[in-house]
């Protein structure tokens, strides 16, 4: 494993539910990250925090709301989904150096999420 | 524009065979280049990373390239093994008043027995 956990593996969810994707890190990184893997599609970057300050929000719809409480802990909360949100949500975490280079990322096995 | 581009799209190779998975990248200036390997179903897992001042980098049966001035990168696999089959993706870091990092779309190898 790699000191990432994503909770839950899968989820199946309708339009007007409300959810909430789980993420913890084991490796006391100080950057965390959430991406969108579509089928036969490069990993889309949403959101980033470092030291638990969001950095970077790649223009995401508002139906998706991240919250990270601490740097070992990161949420994705999920309300009013539409259909072609149906993908693997990823989950990550790095430590990043002083000048801000990316560093290599490490990965949760991710949840599967269908949206009917 | 600043774009990762990897080939082939898809490959099938036999169990104890070498192949090679090309990455180009047009970003600049560069920054660094890994390349993860993704089993279906599971999240990405490093296997390589390197910087500008480094051409060569090894991880077991796995060996990465990179040539800066021609941007491009390739990932070597010796000695194919059933376990290697999976997506492998590029990714490529650049600096352009901040850090931004553009992923390629992957490889998908299939070994087979």
């Amino acid at each position: 494993e790699t000191g990432v956990t994503q909770t839950p593996r899968h989820l199946v969810m309708g339009m007007t539910n409300k959810k909430s994707l789980k993420c913890e890190q084991h490796l006391g990184h100080n950057a965390m990250y959430w991406y969108k893997q579509s089928a036969k599609k490069p990993l889309e970057l949403m959101f980033v925090y470092s030291l638990e300050e969001r950095v970077e929000n790649n223009s995401v719809p508002s139906r998706f709301s991240p919250e990270c409480p601490n740097s070992s802990h990161l949420f994705l909360h999920l309300h009013t989904l539409q259909p072609e949100d149906s993908a693997l949500y990823l989950c990550a975490s790095s430590q990043e150096s002083p000048s801000g280079r990316p560093d290599t990322q490490y990965f949760g096995p991710g949840t599967r999420l269908t949206v009917l | 524009k600043n774009q990762v581009e990897q080939s082939p799209q898809s490959l099938i190779i036999l169990e104890g065979k070498n192949c090679t998975l090309q990455c180009n990248y047009t970003v600049s200036p560069f920054s660094n280049l890994r390349w993860y390997k993704q089993d279906t179903g599971r999240g990405p897992v490093s296997l390589t990373i390197m910087t500008f001042s480094e051409n060569t980098k090894s991880n077991g049966r796995y060996t990465a390239t990179l040539d800066a001035d021609t941007k491009q990168s390739s990932l070597h696999i010796t000695a194919s093994q059933l376990s290697d089959s999976a997506s492998y993706i590029c990714v490529v870091s650049f600096n352009t008043g901040g850090f931004k990092t553009i992923f390629g779309a992957g490889t998908r190898l299939f070994v087979k027995a």
